[in-house]
């Protein structure tokens, strides 16, 4: 079945670096959202990405969708101790309708 | 507005009872999910209804699950006898888009917190 693989799975980082994660999916993908999840909390959407190569920016936050459509990442610039928390990728899942296959998740700690 | 709902937000059952989790999604939205998140995973997919019709149900673990969602609107998801493995969040989001192939962004409920001992 699909599997939608995300790197690193875990990251601690100093406030003010830059942290990223990818994601890799066993097969193309028509779209892909990022979550974010903070500990104790629920998935928040971040955004989506549809075309090939696309890029996308919400302030220090960067997506990519690669060429092939079957990998993505989110680079974070700066990263500050509220970027703390379990960064998911989804894409849609095999077999129809609106089934979204959840990545793997990165868990991004920031130290003061 | 108002948020995607849960209740309860902790439920503790003993092992072999049955359960009932109910999700308020957000008015109007069409499309509802449950999701399954164990401790350090990510969500899990159980099941998608459209309105009042549950068009994949692929993700129900066993015939011990069982969701409904009679008006289109309220959800319930009801777990049968339960075991020691159904301990774990159980999430429900909702979305405005009938879209096939993954949809738009979907809003998360805060989860209810299954223990089974």
């Amino acid at each position: 079945g699909q599997q939608v693989m995300q790197i690193p799975q875990y990251q601690h980082v100093q406030e003010g670096e830059d942290f990223t994660t990818y994601c890799n999916s066993s097969t193309t993908l028509s779209n892909i959202q990022w979550y974010k999840q903070r500990p104790g909390g629920h998935p928040v959407f971040l955004i989506q990405l549809v075309k090939s190569g696309e890029v996308k920016k919400q302030k220090r936050l960067t997506f990519q969708f690669g060429e092939a459509k079957k990998n993505s990442s989110l680079h974070i610039t700066a990263t500050q101790t509220t970027d703390v928390g379990t960064y998911f990728c989804a894409g849609p899942g095999s077999g129809g309708y609106q089934k979204v296959t959840f990545g793997t998740g990165t868990k991004l700690q920031v130290i003061p | 507005g108002a948020g995607v709902s849960q209740s309860p937000r902790y439920k503790v059952a003993k092992r072999g009872q049955d359960v009932a989790l109910r999700c308020d999604p957000i008015s109007g939205h069409v499309s509802l999910f449950w999701y399954q998140q164990a401790l350090g995973q990510g969500p899990e997919f159980l099941t998608y209804f459209q309105n009042e019709a549950q068009l994949d149900k692929s993700g129900l673990p066993s015939d011990r699950f069982f969701a409904e969602r009679p008006e289109g609107s309220v959800s319930t998801l009801k777990i049968q006898r339960t075991q020691q493995e159904d301990s774990a969040v159980y999430l429900c989001a909702s979305s405005s888009t009938l879209a096939t192939g993954g949809g738009r962004e979907q809003y998360f409920g805060p989860g209810t917190r299954l223990t089974v001992t």
